[in-house]
């Protein structure tokens, strides 16, 4: 079945580094490609999203770019900042439904 | 305008009682999801209405579970004779329609099964 595969943290980043995040996918078909965002204390928030292949998603200085080739949706931002910190999900939906498929997640912290 | 709201924000639950969980999506969205969110791990799909139809319900882990949402709107979640195993996070989420794309989430009922 579909799934999504993402890469394990928590990242621990000083302020203004570059993040990488990366996503990998399983799905027949063509999904369209997500990443919500989880602030600490706060519930899923859509970050960025892209529905077809090449596809550049970006949002909040964030971006994400649908590579079919290597079913990749690696999330990227130039410098992050101490309010970036949260747990960032990697999600696919698609099919007769469009339920979401979830990665497990990964813990960003950014350190001043 | 308001979001998709969940009550209560906590249950706790002695293992073998009922629970019900509610949740109000934003007004006039289609369609409706539950999932449900182990500590530490993604949230993973339990089922879905199209207005008051439940059009899919594989994701739910047994029948113990059940979810109804009569007029189209508000949905409840029914968790019956309670296991440790249930303790998760309950999530609710509405989008406007088919192939929307984007679902908005509730903060989420956290129930603790004892």
């Amino acid at each position: 079945g579909d799934s999504v595969t993402q890469m394990e943290g928590p990242v621990t980043l000083s302020e203004e580094a570059f993040l990488t995040i990366n996503c990998t996918y399983t799905a027949t078909g063509y999904p369209s490609l997500f990443w919500y965002v989880q602030y600490p204390g706060e519930g899923l928030q859509l970050l960025l999203k892209a529905t077809k292949a090449d596809d550049k998603g970006s949002n909040k200085g964030f971006e994400a770019t649908y590579r079919k080739e290597t079913t990749s949706f690696h999330l990227e931002k130039g410098s992050v900042q101490v309010s970036d910190s949260a747990v960032y999900f990697c999600a696919l939906s698609g099919g007769n439904t469009d339920k979401l498929i979830f990665g497990t997640g990964t813990r960003l912290q950014v350190f001043p | 305008g308001a979001g998709v709201s969940q009550s209560p924000r906590y249950k706790v639950a002695k293992r073998g009682q009922d629970v019900a969980l509610r949740c109000d999506p934003i007004s006039g969205h289609v369609s409706l999801f539950w999932y449900q969110q182990a500590l530490g791990q993604g949230p993973e799909f339990l089922t879905y209405f199209q207005n008051e139809a439940q059009l899919d319900k594989s994701g739910l882990p047994s029948d113990r579970f059940f979810a109804e949402r009569p007029e189209g709107s508000v949905s409840t979640l029914k968790i019956q004779r309670t296991q440790q195993e249930d303790s998760a996070v309950y999530l609710c989420a509405s989008s406007v329609g088919r192939s929307s794309g984007v679902q908005y989430f509730g903060p989420g009922t956290r129930l603790t099964v004892t």
